[in-house]
């Protein structure tokens, strides 16, 4: 069943503009993780961050998380052209097996 | 590092047809391998769970002997659609986690896009 329910559901934006995508998710977890999907292809992995921490980066993505409101949020920061892609967000719960409960993900364009 | 292969990428083939495809982990070793299934512009649905040396574990609803997995090795798993049909047109991938080490991502293939005729 699907956990993480990120929002917006699109986003379209000016390249050089952040881009923040947020994500909520029911159920006590371990981590959560942010992945890429170009058109067509599998996932990239972005960021996993774990339930004891707060906030995390690498490059020009800051992710946080919450966990007192099961959310977590994913900025991207001096966007370009080539970040257009989906962004998925996905909970590893406890107890299940390292299993990951994927969001129906966003669908960001960047424009030139 | 952390490359998972799959293959192949594209099959088109006729109604009836059993279609297998490879999931390797190319520079690690993975005990759980994962197979998800991806409609047109709608989020991952996890198939089943492949374990290396043991039975896969599918999700409610997954047809065991119509999507057979095969995790032989800690590089390999492969999933065989059997008597494929229209239906089971679909964008499938794999995942692969490094064996035996806790909060660790999930390291996707490229997919594989099957046409059933």
């Amino acid at each position: 069943s699907q956990q993480g329910e990120e929002d917006p559901q699109a986003l379209s934006i000016q390249e050089g503009e952040n881009a923040t995508m947020n994500c909520s998710y029911k159920t006590s977890i371990n981590n959560l993780q942010w992945y890429r999907q170009n058109s067509g292809r599998g996932l990239v992995h972005l960021i996993l961050i774990r339930s004891n921490e707060r906030e995390k980066h690498s490059g020009r993505l800051r992710v946080t998380l919450d966990t007192s409101k099961k959310s977590s949020s994913l900025l991207i920061t001096a966007s370009r052209a080539a970040d257009t892609a989906s962004y998925f967000c996905a909970t590893d719960a406890k107890g299940a097996n390292s299993k990951l409960t994927f969001g129906k993900g966003i669908t960001l364009s960047v424009r030139p | 590092g952390a490359v998972v292969s799959q293959h192949p990428s594209w099959v088109i083939c006729k109604s009836g047809t059993s279609v297998k495809i490879e999931c390797r982990s190319l520079d690690f070793q993975a005990t759980t391998m994962f197979w998800y299934r991806q409609f047109p512009k709608q989020s991952l649905m996890l198939m089943a769970t492949s374990n290396e040396g043991s039975k896969a574990t599918y999700e409610q609803g997954v047809e065991k002997d119509k999507f057979l997995i095969n995790h032989a090795s800690l590089t390999l798993s492969t999933l065989t659609v059997t008597s494929a049909h229209p239906e089971d047109s679909s964008f499938y991938i794999c995942s692969a986690r490094r064996a035996r080490v806790g909060n660790q991502p999930q390291h996707f293939g490229d997919g594989t896009r099957l046409s059933i005729l």
